[in-house]
């Protein structure tokens, strides 16, 4: 059972365009939300995150969008780049202590020049 | 910037080989983590600790051990590996701000 989900599977944007990435999750007891990028051949690197009490996180041109309700979350990424072009995770974890993390399947990023 | 680095970067074992993937951190950071990836899958964890000597069981355990020997070092363990274990593994750490540092990855094949 996948607690949490991403869509779409694979994305291609122009440059300079906004790409939207969405994410759900299950488990009402998540409560922190990274998003990771990773680039073929390295490991994921922390892009942004969220808390659940905020609805919005920006850095820059990325921008996490949070919907306790729903249990949904979006990460825009604005003007986007060819060098964003990259896979994205998104992830949960739950305030329990244990410090262990749920990933999506990931969101495959392409920018075209 | 924190340093995980994974050994071996690649590998090739036969089915019922034993394999071991090694991982050491230099941040001091309590939590260590092994993950594996799979097209369509994601990361999923395996195993995680939080300190030596400690092991917690993660979400896909089975088919694999792990050792947490100390602080900085972090084991995962194949002792009969099977082509289902054919995969890139990640192992990372965790820092108190609950900041996720990754490995570069080992790819295991299993044939």
């Amino acid at each position: 059972q996948q607690q949490v989900r991403q869509s779409p599977q694979s994305l291609t944007v122009w440059e300079g365009e906004t790409a939207i990435l969405n994410c759900s999750y299950e488990n009402s007891a998540f409560d922190y939300f990274p998003w990771y990028q990773q680039f073929p051949g390295e490991g994921p690197a922390l892009l942004i995150a969220i808390r659940s009490v905020s609805d919005k996180k920006e850095d820059g041109r990325f921008t996490i969008f949070f919907n306790k309700r729903e249990k949904k979350l979006s990460l825009h990424i604005t003007d986007s780049q060819p060098g964003d072009s990259a896979t994205y995770f998104c992830a949960a974890s739950a305030n329990t202590g244990n410090y262990k993390y749920v990933f999506g399947a990931g969101t495959r990023l392409k920018v075209i020049a | 910037e924190a340093a995980v680095t994974q050994s071996p970067r690649n590998k090739v074992t036969v089915t019922g080989g034993n394999v071991t993937l090694s991982c050491r951190q230099t941040n001091s950071h309590n939590y260590m983590y092994w993950y594996r990836q799979d097209t369509g899958h994601g990361l999923r964890l395996i195993h995680y600790s939080y300190g030596a000597g400690n092991l917690q069981i993660g979400d896909v355990p089975d088919g694999y051990k792990a050792t947490r020997t100390t602080q900085e070092d972090f084991f995962l363990l194949l002792e009969l590996a099977s082509p289902s274990q054919t995969s890139l593994y990640f192992c990372a750490s965790s820092d108190v701000n609950e900041r996720l540092f990754f490995g570069h990855g080992t790819k295991l094949s299993v044939l």
